[in-house]
């Protein structure tokens, strides 16, 4: 079946505009979570939504937000941009949320703030 | 002092040569265990995982060891080959809780 799939896979946004990025997981899959991934702090966790409520959150400012679908697909967005926001965006799903079952990335979306 | 950026630690292994990868985890209540690989702009692809009550998994020339005594994981691969060059990644889970991640390892295969 299909894995996790990221749209745009690039984007180049300007300081102070928003951006929105999507993500679907794999077919089944009903927690869906977000990643930030950057030379210099690793991967590091955003949020994590199930069954469109949000279930975990990092240690990011309110200008990240996301949401989910009923279909379990899931948005996030950025809003002011800021040059350090430039990253890869991960998307991952799992099965399930709160337990032990294998989690799946996407290829990710690059996000270049000029 | 601040830190400027991750300095990765590195691996050189030689065609054939076996690999050995470790991972310090933090929390000692994680009772999951994800190894990812990551090739350059790709995202992580899940290789292998193993649960608290196991202290050894193999797969397919992959093999996860883990020591909850000092809160160790190692990632074994056997007959390394040149497409196993990428950043490894070992990821913990707290029962109910996120993921969280190391650094990473990069692992460079020399022909």
């Amino acid at each position: 079946k299909a894995g996790v799939t990221q749209t745009p896979r690039y984007l180049i946004k300007t300081r102070g505009q928003q951006v929105t990025l999507s993500c679907s997981p794999i077919s089944g899959h009903r927690s869906v979570s977000w990643y930030q991934q950057t030379p210099g702090q690793g991967l590091q966790f955003l949020f994590e939504y199930f069954s469109e409520t949000q279930r975990n959150k990092g240690n990011f400012p309110g200008r990240f937000s996301g949401r989910q679908f009923s279909n379990s697909r899931s948005e996030m967005n950025v809003s002011t941009l800021e040059l350090g926001d430039s990253a890869l965006y991960l998307c991952a799903s799992s099965l399930v949320t709160g337990t032990a079952y294998e989690q799946y990335f996407g290829p990710g979306t690059r996000l270049t703030v000029t | 002092g601040e830190s400027v950026g991750l300095h990765l630690p590195t691996l050189s292994v030689q065609e054939g040569d076996n690999s050995i990868i470790n991972c310090a985890y933090s929390n000692s209540a994680s009772d999951y265990f994800i190894w990812y690989k990551q090739e350059s702009g790709k995202g992580p692809q899940f290789i292998i995982d193993i649960r608290s009550n196991m202290d050894k998994r193999q797969g397919q020339r992959v093999t996860v060891l883990l020591n909850k005594t000092v809160k160790h994981l190692s990632l074994q691969i056997a007959a390394t080959q040149p497409g196993d060059s990428a950043v490894y990644f070992c990821a913990e889970n707290p029962p109910g809780n996120q993921f969280y991640f190391g650094t990473g390892t990069s692992l460079t295969v020399i022909p």
